[in-house]
Parts: structure tokens; C-alpha cells; sequence
């Protein structure tokens, strides 16, 4: 088990350009959330997946964001046409569907837009 | 729809004294409710989840927090602290019986433990 791992840890883009983030849940974990967290504020929650399956996501989440679980493993977190008010930490978590209230979170992707 | 009031944005605290952060939560069901712990540079990790049975919940590195539904607060406190407790601390509530599991984070509480 090596935890939750996010693919970078930063990334820094000009206003209008699309960016990508990785995250890696933990193997046997089947739900896997998406949470933005800005300064000086708690996490907020974007979206979650059963597996494969997007099943909710937050009126957060315009329609510049996408999220994509494929293989029901990884998740990928595109955000197109960047702002500056994209600029947040992005935080990955996963736990089992028996136990959704324990989640493990990763270390999150730090973006900023110029 | 819920929400989670941390009432301090600051603890200081001296090394050794005992601390108590504060946290109240709005819902009109029944709810869950937890506390995370974030390091610098480091992802959330659950101290403790208050699901039901007893209203004192004991969690990890000595920490505790008690479920009041009458004054709809989940203060957390530990009895004497350490500068490794330096932190930030989110208290975060979800919906009783719900299959989603998206939490509702408060805006964070920054403990500072002084030696």
C-alpha cells in the first residue's frame, strides 16, 4: 500500500491554456473523489467515481473541468481554457465502497495561472 | 444541505498545555462527522469519525472530540499537545445514511504549538 499519489505535485500555466492532472488511488480502493482547495479555505468537493462510473459532481465543477476514470483505476483531472481563479490545490482521495467514510487523501497538485 | 463552522482560524498554544478546537456544523439531517489533520506539504489524514454509539470519539496522536447534537458542535481536543501537532486541523461533516461520502470541509483551524 503505497497511499494515494498525484501526478505533478505543481504546475504553473498561462491563463487559456488546458491542464491535466494524475491521480493514482490506492490499489483495491473502487471510489475515488476530487476536492479543490483554495487559500485559506477547506477542501471543496468537485466529483466522485464508483469504479469507471462518474456518479456526481459538484455545480464547482463548469463545464471548462473534465474528469475521466477509464480503467476504473486512475483518474484524470482536465481543466481547459484555465483562469487565475483555477489557481487551487487539487486534492485526490479514495477509500472502499464499504467504507466510504474513511477516505485517504493524496498529496494534491498545486496550480497556479499566470 | 450542511455546512461546518470552525470558529478560530488560529490556535497558538504553548507545548504541554492542553488545547481545545472548535466546531459546529449546520444540517437539517442526521449527520457524520470527522476531523483531518493536514502537515505542510502533505495530504489530509482522518484523526478521528464520529458515526455513532458513543458521543466521545478517541482517535490517533491522543486526540479526542465529542459529538453534542444538542448545541450541534465536534470540538476536538487533546490534553496536552506536542510542536509535532503543528498543523492544520479541518472538521468536515457528511450526510447520515448517504452513499456519496463528499464531505463538507469547515475553512480549517492552524494550530501552532510554542515551546
Amino acid at each position: 500500500d503505497t497511499g494515494v499519489s498525484q501526478n505533478p505535485r505543481h504546475k504553473i500555466t498561462k491563463r487559456g491554456q488546458n491542464v491535466t492532472f494524475r491521480c493514482d488511488p490506492i490499489s483495491e480502493h473502487n471510489r475515488l473523489y476530487w476536492y479543490r482547495q483554495t487559500l485559506g479555505q477547506g477542501p471543496e468537493f468537485l466529483t466522485y467515481f464508483q469504479n469507471e462510473a462518474q456518479l456526481e459532481k459538484s455545480r464547482l465543477l463548469s463545464d471548462r473541468f473534465s474528469a475521466e476514470r477509464p480503467k476504473g483505476s486512475f483518474s484524470t483531472l482536465e481543466i481547459q481554457r484555465t483562469e487565475q481563479g483555477d489557481s487551487a490545490m487539487y486534492l485526490c482521495a479514495s477509500s472502499l465502497t464499504r467504507n466510504v467514510y474513511e477516505q485517504y487523501f493524496g498529496p494534491g497538485t498545486r496550480l497556479t495561472v499566470t | 444541505a450542511q455546512s461546518v463552522t470552525q470558529l478560530d482560524s488560529q490556535v497558538p498554544v504553548f507545548e504541554e498545555a492542553p488545547v481545545e478546537l472548535r466546531c459546529n456544523y449546520s444540517s437539517s439531517v442526521s449527520v457524520y462527522l470527522f476531523w483531518y489533520v493536514q502537515y505542510p506539504n502533505q495530504g489530509l489524514q482522518l484523526l478521528l469519525k464520529y458515526l455513532s454509539g458513543s458521543t466521545l470519539v478517541k482517535g490517533i496522536n491522543g486526540f479526542e472530540a465529542e459529538f453534542n447534537k444538542s448545541q450541534t458542535s465536534f470540538h476536538l481536543r487533546k490534553p496536552s499537545v506536542h510542536i509535532s501537532d503543528t498543523a492544520e486541523y479541518f472538521c468536515a461533516v457528511t450526510d447520515y445514511g448517504g452513499s456519496q461520502g463528499n464531505l463538507i470541509f469547515g475553512k480549517g483551524t492552524k494550530l501552532s504549538v510554542k515551546p
